[in-house]
């Protein structure tokens, strides 16, 4: 079985200051590991993968991620942040070969509050 | 092109009544993904289906739920004698095949369950 953590439930955080959005997870087998936006009354938008190859993911928006296989991370980035990344932000994995299936196994999401 | 729609977007309904949410995917999207958000919680894999069949349904809580894709295309999940605990956002999420690739899961903007 696979859990994702995000131990942050809310970051606030200044405009134009870096941000990091921490994910940790379990799984007994390898998994693909994803970043979620969600903006107020839309629905989720994937910003950012990590299938396989160089662990440093860039993503929409000037988001980028890094896979760290060893401490089981997946921390999101960015360097400069604006009012509008105002969003609850969810981390998620789905085991790799899972029968095809490719089901999503999610965080319980960090809220990033930019204030000006 | 159009996204993935869901309707209604938000059901009120009584304890113990029946209710029917509907999602119709992205064309061409063969894979079909339920999802159910709780608050304060991340979306939860319920049920995929790769064309008309139910390829994976390990999520569905219990028996009361139940999701049927007869044509292939538009998805129902039908919930009976529904609980409070219930509540929540049902989430659709449509891709391409997986194949041997992990397809972009495109979300719809979810159906609000309110069961009273």
């Amino acid at each position: 079985a696979q859990s994702v953590t995000q131990l942050d439930s809310q970051v606030p955080v200044f405009e134009e200051a870096p941000v990091e959005l921490r994910c940790n997870y379990s799984s007994s087998v390898s998994v693909y590991l994803f970043w979620y936006v969600q903006y107020p009354n839309q629905g989720l938008q994937l910003l950012l993968k990590y299938l396989s190859g160089s662990t440093l993911v860039k993503g929409i928006n000037g988001f980028e991620a890094e896979f760290n296989k060893s401490q089981t991370s997946f921390h999101l980035r960015k360097p400069s942040v604006h009012i509008s990344d105002t969003a609850e932000y969810f981390c998620a994995v789905s085991p790799v070969g899972g029968g095809a299936t490719n089901k999503l196994i999610f965080g319980t999401g960090t809220l990033l509050a930019v204030q000006p | 092109g159009a996204g993935v729609s869901q309707t209604p977007s938000n059901k009120v309904t009584e304890k113990g009544k029946y209710v029917e949410l509907r999602c119709d995917p992205i064309s061409g999207h063969t894979a079909l993904y339920w999802y159910r958000q709780s608050l304060g919680q991340g979306p939860e894999f319920l049920i995929y289906f790769q064309g008309t069949g139910a390829a994976d349904d390990s999520g569905l809580p219990n028996d009361r739920f139940f999701a049927v894709r007869p044509e292939g295309s538009v998805s129902t999940l039908k919930i009976q004698r529904t609980e409070r605990g219930d509540s929540a956002v049902y989430l659709c999420a449509s891709s391409l095949t997986p194949g041997l690739a992990v397809n972009e899961q495109f979300f719809g903007p979810g159906t609000r369950l309110t069961v009273l």
